[in-house]
């Protein structure tokens, strides 16, 4: 079955450190592939998309993922985070563009200061 | 554009009782997908609709979960009855067929 995974469900980074989070999907072709953010009460905003061409994707607020086909990965990375980076996020896949997404766990990025 | 708009934001309900959440997705997107959020079973698909029409309602729960999307400007989820298991944060999101998902702030449903 088609599925996404977040190995890790809470991480804790000092403010100006580097993050990464990991993502690892399982999916018979390669699929299109998403990071999402949620901070509390909020909805999900999209960090940045991967569907095809250059492996190193850039998003909104400073962020990159690296897709690596190898590995069946599309970790996040950022280079110094910021206090107002606290919050919830996801990994999602699709098989196509336009279809139904499927999530991971998420991992709650905490900062500390 | 205001983006995905859903109603109410929270809603509170006695078990038994019938809840209906709403939906307005983005003007020009024609795919619309409901989704639900718990803590045990995190994000996961209810059911999604392209160009009006359902495409994939497998995630429905059971029979007490319906979803219409009479036009391309409004889709409704209806639970009757409502159970305390369906306490969760229901989330529509919309898309055409070339771009992302956007995503509604979501309508929080406590069932008491």
């Amino acid at each position: 079955a088609q599925s996404v995974t977040q190995p890790d469900i809470h991480i804790t980074v000092s403010e100006g450190a580097s993050l990464e989070l990991r993502c690892n999907y399982s999916y018979g072709a390669t699929p299109y592939l998403f990071w999402y953010v949620q901070s509390p009460g909020q909805g999900l905003q999209l960090l940045l998309k991967y569907f095809s061409g250059d492996t190193l994707v850039q998003g909104i607020k400073g962020f990159e993922a690296e897709f690596k086909r190898s590995q069946s990965s599309f970790n996040l990375r950022k280079p110094s985070v910021h206090w107002s980076d606290a919050a919830e996020y996801f990994c999602a896949a699709s098989d196509q563009a336009g279809t139904a997404l499927i999530f991971g766990k998420g991992t709650t990025l905490s900062v500390s200061s | 554009d205001a983006g995905v708009i859903q109603s109410p934001r929270h809603e509170v309900t006695e078990m038994g009782q019938e809840v209906t959440l709403r939906c307005k997705p983005i003007s020009g997107h024609n795919s619309l997908f409901w989704y639900r959020q718990t803590m045990m079973r995190g994000l996961e698909l209810l059911i999604y609709f392209n160009n009006n029409v359902p495409i994939d309602d497998s995630g429905m729960p059971e029979d007490r979960f319906s979803a219409k999307m009479p036009n391309a400007s409004f889709s409704t989820l209806k639970i009757q009855p409502s159970e305390p298991r369906d306490s969760a944060v229901y989330f529509c999101a919309s898309t055409n067929l070339a771009s992302e998902q956007y995503f509604g702030p979501g309508t929080r449903l406590t069932v008491t």
